[in-house]
C-alpha cells in the first residue's frame, strides 16, 4: 500500500523554465511533508519541508505547496537550473510514525 | 563534519554468505534507520532504532537483522543473503523519528550500498 505517491517517474524541463513535481499521499494523519533530492551515488539529502499548518513554504527558487483537501503537495522550482537534474523524492511524517514514508521519486532532467 | 559513513559502498556476494553493512554517525541522534532503495519502489524502511538496544522492524524487516549496542552504530546484518536483497541500501539518522511541525528535521542519509546478491 503506497501511501505517499510520485506518479510521474520523470520530468523534463529547459532550463530557465518552472519544474513542478507533484506528491500525493492518502493517510489523512500525515502533517509534515518534505522533499529529499538525490544525486547518482550519493544519498537523499533535505531540500525543503512544510507543515500541515502552513499551505506554502518558499526556500529560494524552491517552494513546496500544500493542499491538504486534495491531499497533493509539489515542488516548484523557479528558475531551473542544469544542476536541478537529480532524483526528487517527497516524503511524510505523522502521528503515530516514528518514520518517514518516501515516495517513489522523480527524476528532473533539466537541459540547458 | 556531521556525517553518516556507511562501508563498503559495493559489495558483491554470493547467496547465503553472511555480511555486514556498518553504518556510524557522528551527530550524537537518538534515531537511526535502515532503508532500501529499488526501482519504482522508492525508498522503504527495513529496521529503525529509536536509542540504544532499542530497534523495531520497518516495513520490510525480513531477511535483515540490526542491532544498536552504542549510539552511534547501527549495522545492517543479512545472515543468509538471497537475490531478492540485491538493492542499494541507505542508512539514515536523525535527531527524532518523527519531524515535528514547524522545524526542519529530516533525516541525514549515508552515501549508500549498493549490494549485489548473485
Amino acid at each position: 500500500d503506497q501511501q505517499v505517491k510520485q506518479n510521474s517517474p520523470s520530468l523534463s524541463v529547459q532550463e530557465g523554465r518552472i519544474s513542478i513535481l507533484n506528491c500525493d499521499y492518502t493517510n489523512s494523519m500525515f502533517d509534515y511533508f518534505l522533499w529529499y533530492k538525490k544525486y547518482p551515488a550519493e544519498g537523499p539529502t533535505f531540500l525543503i519541508s512544510i507543515s500541515s499548518i502552513k499551505d506554502k513554504n518558499e526556500d529560494g527558487r524552491f517552494t513546496v505547496f500544500l493542499n491538504k483537501s486534495a491531499k497533493h503537495l509539489s515542488l516548484h522550482i523557479v528558475p531551473s537550473q542544469p544542476g536541478d537534474s537529480a532524483v526528487y523524492f517527497c516524503a511524510a511524517s505523522g502521528t503515530g510514525f516514528q518514520k518517514l514514508v518516501f515516495g517513489t521519486g522523480t527524476r528532473l532532467l533539466v537541459s540547458p | 563534519e556531521a556525517q553518516v559513513t556507511q562501508n563498503p559502498r559495493y559489495l558483491i556476494t554470493v547467496t547465503g554468505k553472511k555480511l555486514t553493512v556498518t553504518c556510524s554517525q557522528n551527530m550524537n541522534h537518538e534515531y537511526m534507520s535502515w532503508y532500501r532503495q529499488d526501482p519504482g519502489l522508492g525508498l522503504r524502511q527495513i529496521y529503525y532504532s529509536m536509542n540504544v538496544e532499542v530497534t523495531d522492524k520497518g516495513d520490510v524487516p525480513e531477511g535483515y537483522k540490526v542491532s544498536r549496542k552504542e549510539k552511534r552504530n547501527f549495522p545492517l546484518i543479512l545472515e543468509s543473503p538471497s537475490p531478492n536483497q540485491t538493492s542499494l541500501y541507505f542508512c539514515a539518522s536523525s535527531l527524532i523519528g518523527r519531524p515535528s511541525k514547524g522545524s526542519r528535521y529530516g533525516y541525514t542519509f549515508g552515501s549508500g550500498t549498493r549490494l549485489t546478491v548473485v
